[in-house]
């Protein structure tokens, strides 16, 4: 089974608008942690936001807010206030205790002027 | 340094030559790990370093693959008798070990290996 699932290849939003990217996840470890890495298009990975298991709030930073949903194994990444320079690809990832990172296929958001 | 550098940032070889693929990780990382990313899909795992040693090295696709980390600092992927369909970006990323900073991944900018 897949680790990480992320359903949706593209995406477009108006700028200004918010946007939620989906992520689902496959675990049957109890000490996990979720992540969401941007990547411009020149191929730079940029951590965005960071997630634990036992987290009791949803993790936020900045314009980035992670929706949080344990019993659905559901990570969504929420950008508000999209700008031109959201425009990347979008890779959400998860590890399980001190292990390696697995990522999902990605999801390309293309932001409109 | 600064960022996790890696070299070259451009391979261009021949199917059946060796290539090794350098990554120099930020200072005091005692994580390393390699990814390969094929165009328009997610980093795929390959091997993952806790100091010098290789912690798991599971996602090596097969033996041509081969990574060291000597000094645990510095670490290098040989690809021996490369085949076209090793042709990808190949990331670096470091990380510290131990508390929250442990989470947090920082790659480099990739080597993108082209196999004629």
């Amino acid at each position: 089974a897949q680790k990480i699932t992320q359903t949706q290849p593209g995406m477009f939003v108006q700028e200004k608008e918010a946007v939620t990217l989906d992520c689902t996840y496959d675990t049957s470890d109890p000490s996990y942690g979720l992540f969401w890495y941007k990547q411009p298009s020149s191929g730079e990975m940029i951590f965005l936001i960071y997630q634990g298991s036992y987290d009791q709030q949803n993790a936020t930073e900045g314009r980035y807010s992670l929706n949080f949903q344990k019993a659905r194994k559901s990570a969504n990444l929420v950008i508000s206030a999209s700008q031109l320079g959201d425009s990347a690809m979008y890779f959400c990832a998860m590890r399980e205790r001190m292990g390696k990172f697995y990522f999902g296929s990605g999801t390309k958001l293309n932001v409109k002027p | 340094g600064a960022g996790v550098s890696q070299t070259p940032s451009n391979k261009v070889t021949e199917k059946g030559k060796y290539v090794e693929l350098r990554c120099d990780p930020i200072s005091g990382h005692t994580a390393l790990y390699w990814y390969r990313q094929s165009l328009g899909q997610g980093p795929e795992f390959l091997i993952y370093f806790q100091g010098t040693g290789a912690a798991d090295d599971s996602g090596l696709p097969n033996d041509r693959f081969f990574a060291v980390r000597p000094e645990g600092s510095v670490s290098t992927l040989k690809i021996q008798r490369t085949e076209r369909g090793d042709s990808a970006v190949y990331l670096c990323a470091s990380s510290r070990t131990g508390g929250a900073e442990a989470n947090v991944l920082t790659f480099g900018a990739g080597s993108r290996l082209t196999v004629l």
